[in-house]
């Protein structure tokens, strides 16, 4: 079993366009997270949520909305679809915010 | 604003050699410190964890931490053409209120 899963793993669209990303986990992690690997590979994170509350919010544009209807979700919708989302975004848990993450396999996010 | 520095590389090491790979961080407050591989493609996944000043050893791999020097590396003994790959630092900020802050990465190779 897959212990944190996200869909699409490829994801190509236009820009202007909204779409979404899933996430699970079945590892009973009370947070998870979406990080953001640009093509320079570094990885930043956007947001975490612990129990259904957003706990930090970086300087991400308000088209990005996480939705996280129990702990064990957290989907990542884009509204208004810009080049520059074009990225790998990876979902992620632990079992608190000061422990090691588990990363599910990514998204490749293309926006034409 | 934390930042984790880390030289991007890439590091080339022969095959059985140690590979000793740096990492500084801003946060006098950080307690966690992470080491992650990431191979092309792939998701980030965890090898090592620190919490003490010290060395911590598991199998090939040692994480040392000084913080008074805020400086925490990974060594890879007898490296293996299989160890090539990125490795990212990561370090959790001292209230916990950040998640992991990552550094961009120090891409390895080793040489067969």
């Amino acid at each position: 079993d897959t212990a944190v899963s996200q869909t699409p793993k490829y994801l190509v669209t236009q820009m202007g366009n909204d779409k979404s990303i899933k996430c699970e986990q079945n590892l009973g992690h009370d947070t998870m997270y979406w990080y953001k690997q640009d093509s320079k590979k570094f990885l930043k994170i956007m947001f975490s949520y612990n129990n259904k509350e957003l706990i930090i919010n970086e300087t991400v544009p308000n088209r990005f909305s996480p939705k996280s209807p129990d702990k064990a979700h957290l989907n990542l919708h884009i509204n208004s679809l810009e080049l520059g989302d074009s990225a790998v975004y990876f979902c992620a848990s632990s079992r608190n915010r000061d422990e090691k993450l588990f990363f599910g396999s990514g998204t490749q996010l293309s926006v034409l | 604003q934390k930042e984790v520095e880390q030289n991007s590389g890439p590091l080339s090491v022969p095959e059985g050699a140690i590979a000793s790979l740096n990492c500084t961080y801003s946060d006098r407050g950080s307690q966690s410190f992470f080491w992650y591989r990431q191979y092309s493609g792939k998701s980030p996944e965890l090898i090592m964890f620190i919490y003490s000043n010290g060395d911590k050893e598991d199998g090939r791999f040692t994480a040392q931490l000084n913080k008074a020097s805020q400086y925490v590396s990974l060594l890879i003994r007898d490296s293996q053409p299989s160890d090539s790959a990125t490795y990212l630092c990561a370090v959790e900020g001292g209230g916990g209120a950040d998640g992991l802050t990552f550094g961009k990465g120090t891409h390895l190779i080793i040489q067969p």
